[in-house]
């Protein structure tokens, strides 16, 4: 079983339109996270939830929206494409948030192409 | 959380140990030592993490020296599937989980 699944694997879009990817883990873990790796290869977190609740928000576009419906679901929505929105984005889940509990474990990420 | 400084790239025979240093000068005391690496193409993977100790799993032995200013990761008897991008990454004991990654280093397990 796959422990954190991601859909779609690959999207492709036009600027302007409005998207979504999911996540899901079953590894009962309370927190999940939103990484975005872009072009040049870095890797930066955008968002976490723990317990279905916001607890990061780093300097991303209002027009990035996620959504936790329960503690295994993390879901991104994204307004209003842009070219630059082109990146791969990871999921991520946790245990919990502190040094000894934070083992992340990834998905296998989602390559968004925007035109 | 402190900054971490790695080598670019780094080669390894296979079958050889591979040893990746890691320079986190900056470190308090609260603050763990984590390592991930990413395959081409995957997510990233946890290695191992410690804070003060010398840890050993399945895949790799983290080496913590004894002011924790730098760290080894090693892994035993490289082989081809572990060519990927190795991350040090220090965290606090108390932080709300983000994980910074840095640049990391190439490793390039050759035949």
């Amino acid at each position: 079983d796959t422990a954190v699944s991601q859909t779609p694997k690959y999207l492709v879009t036009q600027m302007g339109n409005d998207k979504s990817i999911k996540c899901e883990q079953n590894l009962g873990h309370d927190t999940m996270y939103w990484y975005k790796q872009d072009s040049k290869k870095f890797l930066k977190i955008m968002f976490s939830y723990n317990n279905k609740e916001l607890i990061i928000n780093e300097t991303v576009p209002n027009r990035f929206s996620p959504k936790s419906p329960d503690k295994a679901h993390l879901n991104l929505h994204i307004n209003s494409l842009e070219l630059g929105d082109s990146a791969v984005y990871f999921c991520a889940s946790s245990q919990g948030t502190s040094g000894r509990f934070n083992e992340q474990f990834f998905g296998p990420g989602t390559r968004l192409t925007v035109l | 959380d402190a900054k971490t400084t790695q080598p670019t790239s780094m080669d390894c025979a296979e079958g050889r140990a591979a040893n990746l240093p890691c320079n986190h000068s900056t470190i308090s005391g609260n603050e763990y030592v984590y390592w991930y690496r990413q395959i081409h193409s995957q997510g990233p993977q946890y290695i191992i993490h410690g804070l003060k100790n010398n840890e050993t799993n399945e895949m790799a032995s983290l080496i913590i020296t004894e002011d924790r200013k730098s760290s080894t990761l090693i892994l035993p008897h490289a082989t081809l599937r572990d060519t990927a991008v190795y991350y040090c990454i220090v965290r606090s004991g108390g932080s709300q989980g983000n994980l910074i990654f840095g640049k990391g280093t190439k490793l390039s397990v050759k035949p």
